[in-house]
C-alpha cells in the first residue's frame, strides 16, 4: 500500500467523449505525476504537478490536461477521446526531493476503455 | 532521446537465481531505477543505482555500469510471488522529476 488512491478504478467511454480521473497523493507528498500504460508496455510520462503548477510534460497532446489542488490531490482530464487512449492511467506521488532516488509511489491506476 | 532495452520474457525455477538486463541510451543520466508490477497492480519501487556497482536489498540486488550503459536486476531464491513484470527506468534531466520506463520484462517463476 503506497497511500496513493485513484478513482475510478475502471471506466468505459466512447470516442469523442471527455474523462476526468482523480488521484489523492500520499500524505506529505507535494508532487504528483501522471503516466499512461498501454497493455504490455511500460508507463509513459504524461505530466507532473508541483505546487499546483505543471512542472514538466511528456509527449502528449494538449487534450491531456491536469490540475493539482492545494491539498496536493490531482486530476487528469482527457478531451476528445480516441481509441488509442485506452490504457491504464497511473498517478504517482513523491516529495520533490525524492527524485534523487528515482522513487515514485504509484496508485493502482484507472483502467480506461474507449469504444 | 532516450531508450531502454530489456528482454520481454524470462522464465525461471522456484528457488533459483535470475538476472534481468537493461541497456539504456539517454542524453543525460541521473541513475537507474527498478520497479516491480504484478498483474492489475501498481508499479512498486525496488531499487536505485546512481553510481557504478551493486546495491543489495534482501533477495534483490541491482547493478549499474555507467561506462557500458548497462544495468541488471538480480533476484535470488525465487519465489512464486516474484512472478511479475519488472521495469528499469531512468530519470529525465529536463528538470521535471519524471521517469522514462523500459518496456518491461515479464518474469514467470515455475515450480
Amino acid at each position: 500500500e503506497t497511500g496513493v488512491t485513484q478513482s475510478p478504478t475502471h471506466l468505459i467511454k466512447t470516442r469523442g467523449q471527455q474523462v476526468t480521473l482523480r488521484c489523492s497523493s500520499q500524505s506529505g507528498h507535494n508532487t504528483v505525476s501522471w503516466y499512461q500504460q498501454a497493455l504490455g508496455q511500460g508507463p509513459q510520462f504524461i505530466f507532473q504537478y508541483y505546487r499546483e503548477e505543471e512542472n514538466g510534460r511528456g509527449n502528449f497532446p494538449p487534450r491531456f490536461s491536469g490540475l493539482q489542488f492545494p491539498n496536493y490531490s490531482s486530476e487528469l482530464n482527457v478531451n476528445a477521446l480516441e481509441l488509442d487512449d485506452s490504457a491504464l492511467y497511473l498517478c504517482a506521488s513523491s516529495q520533490s526531493h525524492a527524485g534523487v532516488t528515482g522513487e515514485l509511489f504509484f496508485g493502482e491506476g484507472s483502467r480506461l476503455t474507449v469504444l | 532521446g532516450q531508450s531502454l532495452e530489456q528482454p520481454s520474457e524470462v522464465t525461471a525455477v522456484e528457488g533459483a537465481i535470475v538476472q534481468i538486463n537493461c541497456t539504456y541510451q539517454t542524453s543525460g543520466f541521473y541513475g537507474l531505477s527498478w520497479y516491480q508490477q504484478h498483474d492489475g497492480g501498481a508499479p512498486t519501487f525496488l531499487s536505485y543505482n546512481a553510481l557504478d556497482g551493486l546495491e543489495e536489498t534482501g533477495r534483490f540486488s541491482s547493478f549499474l555500469s555507467r561506462s557500458d550503459s548497462y544495468g541488471y536486476l538480480l533476484l535470488q531464491e525465487l519465489q512464486m510471488k516474484d512472478s511479475a513484470s519488472y521495469f528499469c527506468a531512468v530519470r529525465d534531466r529536463t528538470g521535471a522529476n519524471n521517469l522514462f520506463f523500459g518496456t518491461g520484462t515479464r518474469l514467470t517463476v515455475i515450480p
